[in-house]
């Protein structure tokens, strides 16, 4: 058990839908990453959350967009779903201040499917 | 831009055996993190070791150890004594600014 719990486990959406994906992260972490896991892909960073604010974002367009509370726990939210949009939606969080590594824990993921 | 290479896509050893998983990595930072993670079919990614940059010595943990070779880029990782349970994928990657950069992931089967 890493701590990191995320929501829902699967989803179906359809095309043009809006789906929000949920990021609860283990506790005395600020930090939060949001990942996108094409079948057959290694993880791809979509951006990062800390203390409630965007800190860094991958090559997705803007219609991938987050948002981190003050319990920092986060949602991704992603707009006008395309059928490439499918994958595994990994969150990860993290205590910025201390060394990074050991302290940084993956939740179970989300599996979308885009039809 | 930061990537990360895994040319091997399937490996398979016998139990009990050992096992090295290649990985190559190209960056123009001097500080950095480099990691293996494991995904078992549940797609939980757990940390099997990490090596920071600046340091020479390889990082051991149990049967995992790695190869990390600074001048080459290169960072492999060695399982020993294989078990069943090693049987996943195994994810190279990179962290700089607390962004991870993953390969593209070697399927590992560990035959009974």
């Amino acid at each position: 058990e890493t701590g990191v719990t995320q929501s829902p486990t699967h989803l179906i959406k359809t095309r043009g839908q809006q789906v929000t994906l949920r990021c609860s992260s283990q506790s005395g972490h600020n930090t939060v990453s949001w990942y996108q896991q094409a079948l057959g892909q290694g993880p791809q960073f979509i951006f990062q959350y800390y203390r409630e604010e965007e800190n860094g974002r991958g090559n997705f367009p803007p219609r991938f967009s987050g948002l981190q509370f003050p319990n920092y726990s986060s949602e991704l939210n992603v707009n006008a779903l395309e059928l490439d949009d499918s994958a595994l939606y990994l969150c990860a969080s993290s205590r910025r201040d201390r060394n990074t590594g050991n302290t940084i824990y993956f939740g179970e993921g989300s599996w979308l499917t885009v039809v | 831009a930061q990537t990360v290479t895994q040319s091997q896509p399937e490996m398979s050893v016998q139990e009990a055996e050992t096992v090295t998983l290649s990985c190559t990595y190209d960056t123009s930072e001097s500080n950095y993190y480099l990691f293996w993670y494991k995904q078992p079919p549940s797609r939980q990614m757990i940390l099997v070791i990490r090596q920071e940059a600046y340091k020479q010595q390889n990082a051991t943990e149990n049967r995992f150890s790695v190869n990390f070779q600074k001048a080459a880029k290169s960072f492999s990782l060695k399982i020993s004594d294989s078990q069943l349970g090693d049987t996943a994928m195994y994810f190279c990657a990179f962290m700089n600014g607390n962004q991870f950069y993953f390969g593209t992931g070697t399927s590992l089967t560990v035959i009974p």
